[in-house]
């Protein structure tokens, strides 16, 4: 069965500094997705960015980059240039698909990890 | 309006109640999808719906009874529940089951459910 991981309960940078927030996973599959979401405390979960299992380059989606180590299995998310508004809880989900690349539509999510941005 | 929405944001209900959550989505989307979050778990999957047709139920108990009338809406019916059920109930849609990039999910602002 698939796994996620998050060992850091919770993190804290400056403002204006970079961090990464760290993701491991557990699949045997060889197709699948990993997301990142940030749930702030009203509660909605946003979807800040993805990497398939099969694409090359590390995603990027403007302030966030996802680290990608196949091998290692880890797709860590760094936040560069934080942001007040970046203190939330992180997630880091998986998903997996069929040989064809179908996604079964399950996301599996790790426990997350508290970022908080201090002035 | 424009992305998932739920409704309501907060409910409170006694263990003999029988209430409903509505989820919409705004995106033109085909898979919906009902999670639990409860306080210190991670978020578990309830029911995935694609293109009406539920293609998931993770083992969730009777008491919860899912309902797709189209691909734009999601109800979850709440009969006789248990204190244990209180948690943050969200709504996902993505755009169906395709291949990957996909099935990237959209989440509404939630349900805040308590049960007394």
């Amino acid at each position: 069965a698939q796994k996620i991981t998050q060992t850091q309960p919770g993190m804290f940078v400056q403002e204006k500094e970079a961090v990464t927030l760290d993701c491991t996973y557990d699949t045997s599959d060889q197709s699948y997705g990993l997301f990142w979401y940030k749930q702030p405390s009203s509660g909605e979960m946003i979807f800040l960015i993805y990497q398939g299992s099969y694409d090359e380059q590390n995603a990027t989606e403007g302030r966030y980059s996802l680290n990608f180590q196949k091998a290692r299995k880890s797709a860590n998310l760094v936040i560069s240039a934080s942001q007040l508004g970046d203190s939330a809880m992180y997630f880091c989900a998986m998903s997996l698909s069929d040989a064809g690349g179908t996604s079964y539509g399950k996301l599996t999510f790790g426990q997350g990890t508290i970022l908080t941005v201090h002035p | 309006e424009t992305g998932v929405t739920q409704t309501p944001r907060h409910l409170v209900m006694g263990m003999t109640n029988k209430k409903s959550l509505k989820c919409e989505q705004h995106l033109g989307h085909n898979a919906m999808y009902w999670y639990k979050q409860s306080a210190k778990k991670p978020l578990e999957l309830m029911f995935v719906y694609n293109f009406k047709e539920q293609t998931e139920n993770n083992s969730v108990p009777s008491r919860f009874s899912p309902e797709c009338p189209n691909s734009s809406h999601l109800f979850l019916h709440l009969h006789t529940l248990q204190p244990e059920d209180s948690a943050l109930y969200l709504c996902a849609s993505s755009q169906d089951l395709g291949r990957a990039g996909t099935d990237t999910q959209y989440f509404g602002p939630g349900t805040r459910l308590t049960v007394l």
